[in-house]
């Protein structure tokens, strides 16, 4: 199984310049959602989508912008980068909403450097 | 709002020794889920035990169990027989089993075995 898959792994970005940050998982999960971690800081909730079509904002979301058009894909964008921005990016879906015990599925993170 | 507070940035133990690793927590939900993660210095997210708030024993996994004190909002992993491979960081996150938003992290704790 494949699980939650991001792409890239590394990424450089010059400041102002936009990417999106590709997040798939083919596990049926209705719930995924954007962390970034930085150092001292845990892992912060970017955006989140509890289904198809519906998207909302977590604790840091200005500077990304996310879409949800299918189960299986969630990705974020980054419309200016800025140095900020400069972070570990995870993405991680859950099935059951509502259900107790069902971990947070990760994928492997995207280290992203703006300069 | 929820929030999770893990009050030790970094701990050393010695392989072979016990460790507990803490974590407070702030909810005014009734019902909810305390989680734990490991990362590696690979940067994975690797579940390793979950506890829900309805849960009358505490969670054991292996040589991972949880120290749930509900009225007191704690959650301590301990971590018996501790190993080289269990230098990591390790992050405490609670679920909301009502809401959209799941999972808020702690900053995590950084723990180093010693040979």
């Amino acid at each position: 199984n494949a699980g939650v898959t991001q792409t890239p792994k590394f990424q450089v970005l010059k400041t102002g310049q936009s990417m999106t940050l590709q997040c798939a998982q083919d596990m049926n999960h209705e719930y995924m959602s954007w962390y970034r971690q930085d150092p001292g800081m845990g892992l912060r909730l970017i955006h989140y989508s509890v289904g198809a079509g519906i998207t909302d904002q977590g604790e840091v979301p200005n500077g990304y912008n996310v879409s949800r058009s299918t189960t299986e894909d969630f990705p974020l964008r980054l419309l200016s980068a800025a140095p900020s921005q400069t972070s570990v990016y995870f993405c991680a879906s859950i099935s059951g909403l509502g259900v107790p015990g069902s971990p947070l599925h990760f994928g492997n993170g995207t280290r992203l450097t703006v300069t | 709002a929820q929030k999770i507070t893990q009050t030790q940035p970094g701990m050393f133990v010695q392989e072979k020794e016990a460790v507990t690793l803490d974590c407070t927590y702030d909810t005014s939900d009734q019902s909810y889920g305390l989680f734990w993660y490991k990362q590696p210095s690979s940067g994975e997210m690797i579940f390793l035990i979950y506890q829900g708030s309805y849960d009358e024993q505490n969670a054991t996994e292996g040589r991972y169990s949880l120290n749930f004190q509900k009225a007191r909002k704690s959650a301590n992993l301990v971590i018996s027989a501790s190993q080289l491979g269990d230098s990591a960081m390790y992050f405490c996150a609670i679920y909301r089993v009502q809401g959209a938003q799941k999972l808020v992290f702690g900053q995590g704790t950084r723990l180093t075995i010693n040979p």
